[in-house]
């Protein structure tokens, strides 16, 4: 079975830094970009950013670019999101989503698969 | 950015009943990058449509989409008890960001 096994729940002081994972589970890393969408505590999507683990290629949201920072280790099939200086409007959800593409183009066309997500609360 | 907007915002209806859920595009969009999803409380979102009008694996048929430029539609035919969630489309048409709509939240009346 496919799966996204997410980092447990996270608790920071503002300025401080995290790092998150997502490890891949019944498939290989490779060939399919991996990224994160965050959801605010009732409220909707908003996707951040995706990596492509053969070549590190990043796409970011301009929302957060430059706030985050996406990466992979191709070696053990998990990908990070990592943050240097939280803010408490960090505060929310944040799932790991395996994205798919059109094999005749490549290009991304949805989410088939979902970590369980991981909770980050930032509060002094 | 390309901005989704979902109406309506909450619909009630009862079990048995057809359900309507419209994504309207700022901008027009290939039917080939618009997705829907289903998210159910404390759960991670699940992938229902893509590409505007086909089924993700495992989706019942009662899960049609339909739709094209700036208008798309997800239909639900016949409403289980377990379709009452919150429903979300997104696209990927245009170069990041991949927006979502704002949702529209489908509650037993």
């Amino acid at each position: 079975e496919v799966q996204l096994v997410q980092s447990g729940a996270a608790v920071r002081k503002p300025g401080e830094s995290l790092k998150i994972s997502c490890k891949t589970s019944g498939y290989g890393i490779s060939g399919y970009w991996i990224g994160w969408v965050r959801q605010m505590p009732g409220k909707s999507l908003e996707w951040m950013g995706i990596i492509y683990p053969d070549d590190f290629e990043t796409r970011y949201s301009p929302s957060f670019r430059g706030q985050v920072t996406i990466s992979v280790d191709k070696s053990i099939g998990t990908a990070y999101l990592q943050w240097r200086s939280l803010r408490a409007s960090d505060s929310a959800t944040y799932y790991c989503a395996r994205h798919v593409t059109y094999d005749s183009n490549g290009y991304i066309y949805a989410v088939d698969v979902w970590g369980q997500g991981t909770t980050v609360t930032v509060s002094s | 950015e390309i901005v989704l907007a979902q109406s309506p915002g909450t619909l009630s209806l009862s079990p048995g009943e057809r359900a309507t859920l419209s994504c309207r595009a700022s901008q027009s969009i290939s039917s080939h990058f618009l997705a829907w999803y289903q998210q159910k409380p404390g759960q991670a979102p699940r992938l229902l449509i893509y590409g505007a009008s086909s089924r993700a694996t495992g989706i019942p048929d009662r899960f049609s989409g339909s739709g094209s430029g700036t208008d798309f539609t997800l239909t639900i035919s016949r409403l289980e008890p377990e379709d009452f969630a919150v429903y979300y489309c997104q696209q990927y048409d245009s170069s990041p960001p991949y927006t979502f709509g704002q949702g529209t939240n489908l509650e037993i009346k």
